[in-house]
């Protein structure tokens, strides 16, 4: 079975850009969340979507946005990017069937610059 | 979420036990232990979680006290591939994804 996938890898981006990054959860799971690791640090939990809707939000500013879609695949956004955006962002899945443990994906790599 | 405790390293030496503690001393009667471990560069790995009984999976072993403010996950043969960032969370599982991550425990296994 495919786990947590997550595009792109790794990008790099300028001060002021905006970012999109793509997770699709392990099939059957409709939960979604989503993560920020900066270096050195654990990862810091910034949204999770059930069904489509929001269920919680970390303590990040409202560059930060994200959305999921009808086959539960999600797309976190950030907006005016700043070089402290710059980190390894997480994407985890969840579904009943595992008694909602959060599966993570590989992670997407962005720098800005 | 209650906070956990974990001593920021340890080292074991490979085919030995490694036992990993937290402390969890403001836990609710609700809330669940978690592991997961993140080896270098890549998403942190579900490992075991528990309620108030010992659990063990093929993974690992996890011994939570009577009182439940610590628990001890245990590898019961360390291999160089267990060498990773170590996490202990505590969480109401069901209903709430959010996990609270501290700085976890960076195992070291030494051939």
């Amino acid at each position: 079975d495919a786990g947590v996938t997550q595009s792109p890898t790794h990008l790099i981006k300028t001060r002021g850009q905006h970012v999109t990054l793509r997770c699709s959860p392990i099939s059957g799971h409709k939960s979604v969340s989503w993560y920020q690791q900066v270096l050195g640090q654990g990862p810091q939990f910034i949204f999770q979507y059930y069904e489509k809707e929001e269920r919680g939000r970390g303590n990040f500013p409202d560059r930060f946005s994200a959305r999921q879609f009808p086959n539960y695949s999600s797309e976190l956004n950030v907006n005016a990017l700043l070089l402290g955006d710059s980190a390894l962002y997480l994407c985890a899945s969840s579904g009943i069937e595992q008694g909602y443990e959060q599966y993570f994906g590989p992670g997407t790599r962005l720098t800005v610059t | 979420d209650a906070k956990t405790t974990q001593p920021p390293s340890m080292d074991c030496a490979e085919g030995r036990a490694a036992n990993l503690p937290c402390n969890h001393s403001t836990i609710s009667g609700n809330e669940y232990v978690y592991w997961y471990r993140q080896i270098h560069s890549q998403g942190p790995q579900y490992i075991i979680h528990g309620l108030k009984n010992n659990e063990t999976n093929e993974m690992a072993s996890l011994i939570i006290t009577e009182d439940r403010k610590s628990s001890t996950l245990i590898l019961p043969h360390a291999t160089l591939r267990d060498t990773a960032v170590y996490y202990c969370i505590v969480r109401v599982p069901f209903g709430n994804e959010k996990l609270t991550f501290g700085t976890g425990t960076r195992l070291t296994i030494i051939p």
